[in-house]
C-alpha cells in the first residue's frame, strides 16, 4: 500500500506570504515529483528529484523551490505567494531505477491565494 | 516537444451507455500508462501497456496500444455511476511521464 501525505490538505492565504507544502513517504521511493493541476484539467510537472540532494524544474515555469534533505520528505516552498499560484499541488513518488514505472500519487494541497 | 493529446476533452454518457476516450502521441512510445482521477480526488494508476498492439482488460475496461505505438485507447462498456472522473494517459520522456490533456466523463443516472 503506498502511503503518500500532503499537508495541509487546504490553505487560503493572502498574497505575499511565503508557505511550505509538504510532501513525506513511507515507502522508500527516491523518485519524488510535484505536479500543478487546475480542477479537471492537465497535471503539469514542476520540480522532480531522484534521491536525496537531487532537485530538478520540471516542464512548468514556476516560481516554487524544493529540496530534497531525506528520502522521506520533499517540500515544495513559495517565497511570495500570489492569485496565479492558485491550483492543487499533487506530490508523486515511483518505485524502482525507471521514471516509467507506475506513478503513486498524494492526495493533493488545494491552495487558494486572495 | 513532446505531447499527448487526448479526446474527446469532456464526455457525458447515460448510464449504461459506452464510452471511450483516445490518447494520441507526436512520438512513439515505449510504453503507456492509465489513470483515473476521480472529482475532488488524485490520479490513480490503472494499467501499463508495453507491447505493441496489446489489449488488456480490466472487468469492464479495455485497454489497447497501437501498433505503431503512438495511439492508445480506453474503452469502457456499460458505464456505471462510479465511473465518473477524468482518464488521463501518460507516457514517457525524458525525465518523467508526459500526461494527456484528460477526459472527463460524466454519467447520467
Amino acid at each position: 500500500e503506498a502511503d503518500i501525505y500532503q499537508t495541509p490538505r487546504y490553505l487560503v492565504i493572502g498574497t505575499g506570504k511565503k508557505i511550505t507544502l509538504e510532501c513525506s513517504q513511507t515507502m522508500g521511493h527516491d523518485k519524488m515529483y510535484w505536479y500543478q493541476q487546475d480542477p479537471g484539467m492537465e497535471l503539469h510537472l514542476i520540480h522532480y528529484s531522484y534521491g536525496v540532494n537531487s532537485t530538478e524544474k520540471g516542464d512548468l515555469s514556476s516560481e516554487s523551490t524544493v529540496s530534497r534533505i531525506r528520502t522521506e520528505h520533499f517540500p515544495l516552498t513559495l517565497e511570495s505567494a500570489r492569485p496565479s499560484h492558485t491550483s492543487q499541488y499533487l506530490c508523486a513518488t515511483v518505485p524502482g531505477l525507471g521514471h516509467n514505472n507506475e506513478q503513486f500519487f498524494g492526495p493533493g494541497t488545494r491552495l487558494t491565494v486572495l | 516537444g513532446q505531447q499527448v493529446m487526448q479526446i474527446p476533452q469532456y464526455q457525458h454518457v447515460q448510464e449504461g451507455e459506452d464510452f471511450t476516450t483516445y490518447c494520441n502521441s507526436s512520438t512513439t512510445l515505449s510504453n503507456i500508462q492509465w489513470y483515473k482521477q476521480r472529482p475532488g480526488g488524485h490520479p490513480v494508476f490503472l494499467i501499463q501497456l508495453v507491447k505493441s498492439g496489446e489489449v488488456k482488460k480490466q472487468k469492464r475496461l479495455t485497454f489497447q496500444f497501437g501498433e505503431a505505438k503512438k495511439n492508445s485507447s480506453l474503452h469502457i462498456t456499460a458505464t456505471q455511476t462510479t465511473d465518473v472522473g477524468t482518464y488521463f494517459c501518460a507516457g514517457p520522456g525524458a525525465n518523467n511521464l508526459f500526461f494527456g490533456t484528460g477526459t472527463r466523463l460524466t454519467v447520467i443516472p
